[in-house]
């Protein structure tokens, strides 16, 4: 069973739009990953937030925990064609556990 | 970061016969290794959580009989698809945590199973 669902499922832009991804969940999570991850690679992390209502940027992207870590959001600005690939957000670790479990996925296509 | 390195990252067997994959932290040591399956263009599905020096963890739904994982050292643990099957043709994915801190995954590349 998924406890994180990301939306949008599938996303085609233009170069130079914005976009954001949100990741949602009924389950309150100690922290929350996001990774890009390109076809036939494993998954590269790209930020990890832990306090609610944490904001990080990195370079043109900017992550968003919420307040009550049960979501989160990833917006990018002026989206490039090498922005593409697949956006999957985690969440954990589970209590007791290290296990992290992850978001439905959005893949995302920007187009030149 | 931190390297995990996967291997192979492509296998083709025949039916039937039994694949093993490994997992190697290349610079640190991880207690904790993860084994995950993609299906195409969809998410990560957990598999299993490998501890070192004990037995491994399985996801609801996940034959241990049928995917063996191994967690010999702190550098290394292995997946073996026994008796293999077209339908257990996947993408298989691990990622291993250093010891002390529990916020970080690392994932190695991927192995492309497939069965024929």
């Amino acid at each position: 069973t998924q406890l994180l669902e990301q939306s949008p499922q599938f996303l085609s832009i233009q170069e130079g739009e914005n976009l954001t991804v949100y990741c949602n969940s009924s389950s309150v999570f100690s922290s929350l990953q996001w990774y890009r991850q390109e076809p036939g690679e494993g998954p590269v992390l790209l930020v990890t937030v832990v306090t609610g209502g944490e904001v990080k940027k990195l370079k043109r992207l900017t992550f968003q925990f919420g307040d009550a870590r049960k979501d989160s959001s990833l917006h990018i600005t002026a989206a490039q064609p090498g922005d593409t690939g697949l956006y999957l957000c985690a969440g954990g670790p589970r209590s007791g556990t290290y296990k992290y479990i992850f978001g439905t996925g959005t893949r995302l296509k920007v187009l030149a | 970061g931190a390297v995990v390195s996967q291997h192979p990252s492509r296998v083709i067997c025949k039916s039937g016969t039994s694949v093993k994959i490994e997992c190697r932290s290349l610079d640190f040591q991880a207690t904790t290794m993860f084994w995950y399956r993609q299906f195409p263009k969809q998410s990560l599905m957990l598999m299993a959580t490998s501890n070192e020096g004990s037995k491994a963890t399985y996801e609801q739904g996940v034959e241990k009989d049928k995917f063996l994982i191994n967690h010999a050292s702190l550098t290394l643990s292995t997946l073996t698809v026994t008796s293999a099957h077209p339908e257990d043709s996947s993408f298989y994915i691990c990622s291993a945590r250093y010891k002390t801190a529990f916020t970080e995954a690392f994932f190695g590349q991927g192995t492309r199973l497939t069965v024929v």
